[in-house]
C-alpha cells in the first residue's frame, strides 16, 4: 500500500462548481498535511497546509483533515478555469521530507 | 520574488551520455532536493542535501549522483544516461527544519529529459 494515495482523475467540472479533491494516507504519525498545485509544464507550488484534524480556510479553498479515518480533503468553492491543474497532497514524514501523492488532475471548463 | 532556476527546460540526450542538470536558488535555503516526476508514479525523491558538500540518498538514487559545492547550487548528474531515465526532473529548496516553515518546498519549473 502506498503511504499517500490520490485518484489521478481527471476530474472535469463546470465553472462555478464546488470541487472536492481527496487523499488517503496510511501512516498515523503524519502530523500535518500540505496541498500543492501544479500547472501544466510548471513545478508544484504550495497552496495551503493544515495541522492535525479540522478545517483550514483560505479564500475559496478549504483543507480538511480527518485523522481518525486518515482522510484529507481539499474543497474549492466557485471553481474557475484558472483552477485547472494537478493537486498533490503531501504530508511530511518524521524526517520532514514530503511524501507526495500522485496527484489529481482537475479540469474546470467555462 | 523567490526563485529556483533550473538551467535547461528541455534536453534530448543519447544513451550512455553524461548529463548534468543544474539548479540554483536565490533564497539562501539550506535544504535542496532533486525529484523526478512520472505519470502514475508521482514525485519520487532522488537525492537531497541539507548543507554544502553534504548529500543524502532519497528513494531512487540508483543511476544518479549529485554535487553541492555552494549553498545556492545543487547539481544532478546522470553518469551514463539510459532510456528509463527519460522523465521530468524537478529541483526544490526549503528553509531549515524548525524554522516554522518545515515542508514548504519551492520548486523550479522542471527539466524534461528525453534519452534516446
Amino acid at each position: 500500500q502506498k503511504e499517500v494515495e490520490q485518484d489521478p482523475g481527471p476530474l472535469s467540472v463546470p465553472e462555478g462548481a464546488i470541487v472536492s479533491l481527496n487523499c488517503t494516507y496510511s501512516n498515523s504519525a503524519f502530523q500535518y498535511f500540505m496541498w500543492y498545485r501544479q500547472y501544466s509544464r510548471k513545478g508544484p507550488e504550495l497552496l495551503m497546509y493544515t495541522y492535525s484534524s479540522g478545517n483550514k480556510e483560505d479564500g475559496r479553498f478549504t483543507a480538511q483533515v480527518d485523522k481518525s479515518s486518515k482522510y484529507i480533503s481539499l474543497f474549492i468553492r466557485d471553481s474557475q478555469p484558472s483552477d485547472s491543474a494537478t493537486y498533490l497532497c503531501a504530508p511530511p514524514d518524521n524526517t520532514d521530507k514530503l511524501i507526495f501523492g500522485t496527484g489529481t488532475r482537475l479540469q474546470v471548463f467555462p | 520574488d523567490v526563485k529556483v532556476t533550473q538551467s535547461s527546460r528541455y534536453l534530448v540526450k543519447r544513451t550512455g551520455e553524461k548529463v548534468f542538470l543544474e539548479c540554483v536558488q536565490d533564497m539562501d535555503h539550506e535544504n535542496m532536493f532533486w525529484y523526478r516526476q512520472d505519470p502514475g508514479l508521482g514525485l519520487r525523491l532522488i537525492y537531497f542535501s541539507y548543507d554544502v558538500k553534504m548529500k543524502e540518498k532519497g528513494d531512487i538514487p540508483e543511476g544518479y549522483s549529485v554535487s553541492r559545492e555552494k549553498k545556492e547550487r545543487f547539481s544532478l548528474i546522470l553518469e551514463s544516461a539510459s532510456t528509463n531515465q527519460t522523465s521530468m526532473y524537478l529541483c526544490a529548496s526549503s528553509p531549515v527544519s524548525g524554522s516554522g516553515r518545515t515542508g514548504e518546498l519551492f520548486f523550479g519549473e522542471g527539466s524534461r529529459l528525453t534519452v534516446l
